[in-house]
């Protein structure tokens, strides 16, 4: 069965900090992996990877897939009190439509 | 540019009641999905919709049911309901022709209390 871990499962950091998220998978014909930030509701995009050792980064936030050993980081330097939020991972299949979530990783930065 | 929007933002229900909740698509978005996200969990995928069909459906059962209207829209449907369906309800629009990089976009959602 497909399934996608992540941990840890909560993280508390002060601002400044850096933090690394971390997602592994076990997903048969994997197609992508993606990075969601969810504050209250809704989950907002972050980063789609595909390719193996291609760093995506936007601004202080950062991630990188390792297809050989399944796995993702999501890294965040120089936190804000803004980023604390649930951050979650999904994997995709090829010749599906699903995405299959981990149960996310609460971070919480304090001032 | 409207982003997906759902309805209503918050529900409640009783066991055995019945509930339909209502999606729109981003603008230009043809392809919506809807998840289920429980306390502490990640969403769960309940079924997808394109060209008025539904394409895939996960593991939930026949209580659940949807469709999709001509202009994109959609509704998700729960008979029956038991306590276990109170949850966050999430839709989600894509683009099919793009999809193979084309991320689902999320709505606020719907949170489902069932007493």
């Amino acid at each position: 069965e497909d399934k996608v871990v992540q941990s840890p499962l909560s993280l508390v950091v002060h601002e400044g900090d850096t933090v690394t998220l971390n997602c592994s998978y076990e997903v048969t014909n994997f197609r992508s992996l993606l990075w969601y930030k969810q504050e209250k509701k809704a989950p907002t995009f972050l980063f789609m990877l595909t390719s193996s050792g291609i760093e995506k980064k936007s601004g202080r936030l950062s991630s990188i897939l390792d297809k050989k050993e399944l796995f993702s980081i999501l890294n965040i330097t120089a936190t804000q009190t803004g980023d604390s939020a649930v951050y979650l991972c999904a994997g995709t299949t090829s010749g599906t439509y699903k995405y299959i979530f981990g149960t996310g990783t609460r971070l919480k930065v304090l001032a | 540019d409207a982003g997906v929007t759902q309805s209503p933002t918050h529900l409640i229900k009783t066991r055995g009641q019945q509930v339909t909740l209502r999606c729109s698509p981003k603008s230009g978005h043809d392809t919506v999905s809807w998840y289920q996200q429980a306390l502490g969990q990640g969403p769960q995928f309940i079924f997808q919709y394109y060209e008025e069909e539904e394409r895939q459906r996960g593991n939930f059962p026949d209580r659940f049911s949807g469709h999709q209207f001509p202009n994109y829209s959609s509704e998700l449907n729960v008979n029956a309901l038991l306590l276990g369906d109170s949850a966050l309800y999430l839709c989600a629009s894509s683009l099919r022709v793009a999809r193979e990089n084309s991320p689902l976009h999320f709505g606020n959602g719907t949170r489902l209390t069932v007493t």
